[in-house]
């Protein structure tokens, strides 16, 4: 079956300094995986997506970007992280219809 | 493009008693409807589906409801007990295959 995981699990970053957060997938090929953010107490905002190496869509204009290096890799950068980019960070894929979540990164920018 | 609107925000129950959370969505073409578990500190977890070819689907406590022609779906927990205590968010699959969630529910068991 497949995994997800997601490095490192927890993370605190000045304002102004830069963000890589890694994802990889295990068990599967060529899987659809996205990036959510999760601030405190509030629902699930859609960041990236990407269908295959290379391929990334981006959801909402912001300071993060995406990559995929590696069929089952998946990372989420930014230059300069800002106050609002506090959060928690959730890798997924699809597999045939149904959405597995990785473990997560939280984030906090001080 | 897709819009879910989930309700209420915040359920308390009593233990034993059903909880209901519903959702509502924009694009008829939708064929893909979960439902996801979110503890604590926790990421969200599967914990049942329901697709545009049935209307209703259940699971021992849980049962999920679909009703295409209005454009709504709901989320059915029976005999409710502490640990079912967590967020719930539904979803709905968009035409490019990406999942727009509710903005969850908050449910409380009361012991």
């Amino acid at each position: 079956s497949q995994t997800i995981h997601q490095w490192p699990a927890t993370l605190v970053q000045p304002v102004g300094s830069p963000l890589s957060l890694e994802c990889t997938v295990e068990g599967t090929s060529n899987p659809n995986l996205y990036w959510y953010r999760q601030a405190a107490g509030r629902g699930l905002q859609l960041l990236f997506y990407s269908v295959g190496i290379g391929q990334i869509s981006s959801e909402v204009p912001q300071n993060l970007s995406a990559s995929r290096p590696q069929d089952r890799q998946f990372i989420l950068s930014s230059k300069k992280l800002l106050l609002s980019d506090s959060g928690f960070y959730l890798c997924a894929l699809n597999l045939v219809y149904e959405q597995y979540f990785g473990p997560g990164t939280r984030l906090t920018v001080t | 493009g897709e819009n879910v609107e989930q309700h209420p925000s915040t359920l308390s129950v009593q233990e034993g008693d059903s909880a209901v959370i519903k959702c509502t969505y924009s694009d008829s073409a939708s064929n893909y409807f979960p439902w996801y578990k979110q503890e604590l500190g926790k990421r969200p977890q599967l914990i049942i589906d329901i697709r545009s070819n049935v209307g209703e689907k259940k699971d021992q406590r849980i049962a999920v409801t679909l009703n295409k022609t209005a454009k709504h779906f709901s989320l059915h927990i029976t005999e409710t007990q502490p640990e079912d205590s967590a967020v719930y968010f539904c979803a709905a699959e968009d035409s490019s295959y990406k999942l727009i969630f509710g903005s969850g529910t908050r449910l409380l068991v009361r012991p």
